[in-house]
């Protein structure tokens, strides 16, 4: 079975541009978060999304959106690139959003140059 | 205050040894989940194991296991035949309650490294 998916794996951005970062989370599974990781930090919570909605956010400017499709997969999106977006972006997925698992892709790695 | 607290920057361990990864948690919540996982250079969080609040024993998974006291709200890893595979940065996890109505997310400590010597 294939596991937690993101895409792309890498990017690079300019200050001020737009980005959307992909996951698919493991199938069956219907609960997604996002976590932004900074170099020498542990991951920061950014969003939950459980059967289409938003179930919570953290402590993350109107820049960050999200949304979660039909089919269970979600795509993160920031405006305004800042230089201090520049992180490892992590998709996490679980059957509910209070699970005894929640699995992690290999992440997105921005940079905002 | 820090909600989850890993006081290990880093850590050396003897291959084939033993070693304990300690982590420290601060909640008021009653419901809780506690969660390890390992992030090798990759980037990917792998998820290694899961202690419940109200679980009554200990939780192990293979050669990791979970040292809970609840009292002193400390949750250690420990990860028993050390492998050079094991190298990488640990983190330490607590699940809880997020702002929306349903909602949870998991709150990491810094993490610790750990190198494994041949």
């Amino acid at each position: 079975d294939a596991g937690v998916t993101q895409s792309p794996t890498h990017l690079i951005k300019t200050r001020g541009q737009h980005v959307t970062l992909r996951c698919s989370p493991i199938s069956g599974h219907k609960s997604v978060s996002w976590y932004q990781q900074v170099l020498g930090q542990g991951p920061q919570f950014i969003f939950q999304y459980y059967e289409k909605e938003e179930r919570g956010r953290g402590n993350f400017p109107d820049r960050f959106s999200a949304r979660q499709f039909p089919n269970y997969s979600s795509e993160l999106n920031v405006n305004a690139l800042l230089l201090g977006d520049s992180a490892l972006y992590l998709c996490a997925s679980s059957l509910y959003p209070r699970d005894t698992e929640a699995f992690f892709g290999q992440g997105t790695r921005l940079t905002v140059v | 205050a820090q909600k989850i607290t890993q006081t290990q920057p880093g850590m050396f361990v003897q291959e084939k040894e033993a070693v304990t990864l300690d982590c420290t948690y601060d909640t008021s919540d009653p419901s809780y989940g506690l969660f390890w996982y390992k992030q090798p250079s990759s980037g990917e969080m792998i998820f290694l194991i899961y202690q419940g609040s109200y679980d009554q024993q200990n939780a192990t998974e293979g050669r990791y296991s979970l040292n809970f006291q609840k009292a002193r709200k400390s949750a250690n890893l420990v990860i028993s035949a050390s492998q050079l595979g094991d190298s990488a940065m640990y983190f330490c996890a607590m699940r809880e309650i997020a702002s929306g109505a349903g909602s949870y997310q998991l709150t990491f400590g810094k993490g610790t490294k750990l190198s494994v010597i041949p």
